[in-house]
């Protein structure tokens, strides 16, 4: 079974800021995908990123791009030049394919953008 | 564009009593999901459809039970309630031919008194 491991329950960045949120995962798949989504109080999940395993280069979506490191099984978000409304509980998770394609979803972190 | 909808956005219930829960896919979206998310919680897989067949099973309880109709819509039925079952229930589709992009509805928030 998969796991995914968020080791920062909390986080805080001051606006324009940027900042970093780790995730680790554990798996034996070789073919898989990971994911960060966001958690706005309204609580609707919004996918912020997604890459893909067998790809070297780290996603980039606008101020959102992963560091992921595959043989570390690592792989953190960073939220450059932070805003307000970047406020929310952010979820990494995991996805192998060639199942039921479900995601597998960390504990979550809490960010808090300060003005 | 369309979304996925989920009804109703709100829901109470007592103990021991039984609910249902509905889940409208994306058009041509053959995949549904069903998550359970329970306060500051991750949210938790409990069992997924395609093509109208159950595809996978999670952690869900014996007391619930889910189906996929003919036109790909999804109900999720609760029985004999328990005060640990409140909790926001989301459901989300993809097109089941790996592309690997679920889409999320806005939920249900289940609160059992």
């Amino acid at each position: 079974a998969q796991t995914v491991t968020q080791s920062q329950p909390e986080m805080s960045v001051q606006e324009a800021e940027t900042v970093t949120l780790s995730c680790t995962y554990d798996t034996s798949e070789n073919n898989y995908y990971l994911f960060w989504y966001k958690q706005p109080p309204s609580r609707q999940m919004i996918l912020v990123i997604r890459q893909e395993a067998y790809k070297q280069q780290n996603a980039t979506e606008n101020r959102f791009s992963v560091n992921f490191q595959k043989a570390a099984k690592s792989f953190s978000l960073k939220i450059s030049d932070s805003q307000l409304g970047d406020t929310a509980m952010y979820f990494c998770a995991f996805m192998n394919l060639g199942g039921s394609e479900k995601l597998v979803f960390g504990k979550g972190t809490k960010l808090t953008v300060n003005p | 564009a369309a979304g996925v909808i989920q009804s109703p956005r709100h829901l109470i219930k007592e103990k021991r009593e039984t609910a249902t829960l509905k889940c409208y896919p994306i058009p041509r979206h053959d995949t549904v999901y069903w998550y359970q998310q329970g306060p500051g919680q991750d949210p938790q897989f409990l069992i997924s459809f395609y093509e109208k067949m159950q595809s996978d099973k999670g952690s869900i309880p014996d007391r619930f039970s889910a189906q996929q109709f003919s036109d790909y819509h999804s109900e999720l039925n609760m029985s004999s309630l328990e005060l640990g079952d409140s909790a926001l229930y989301f459901c989300a589709s993809s097109t089941g031919t790996g592309n690997e992009k679920l889409f999320f509805g806005s939920g249900t928030q289940l609160s059992v008194l």
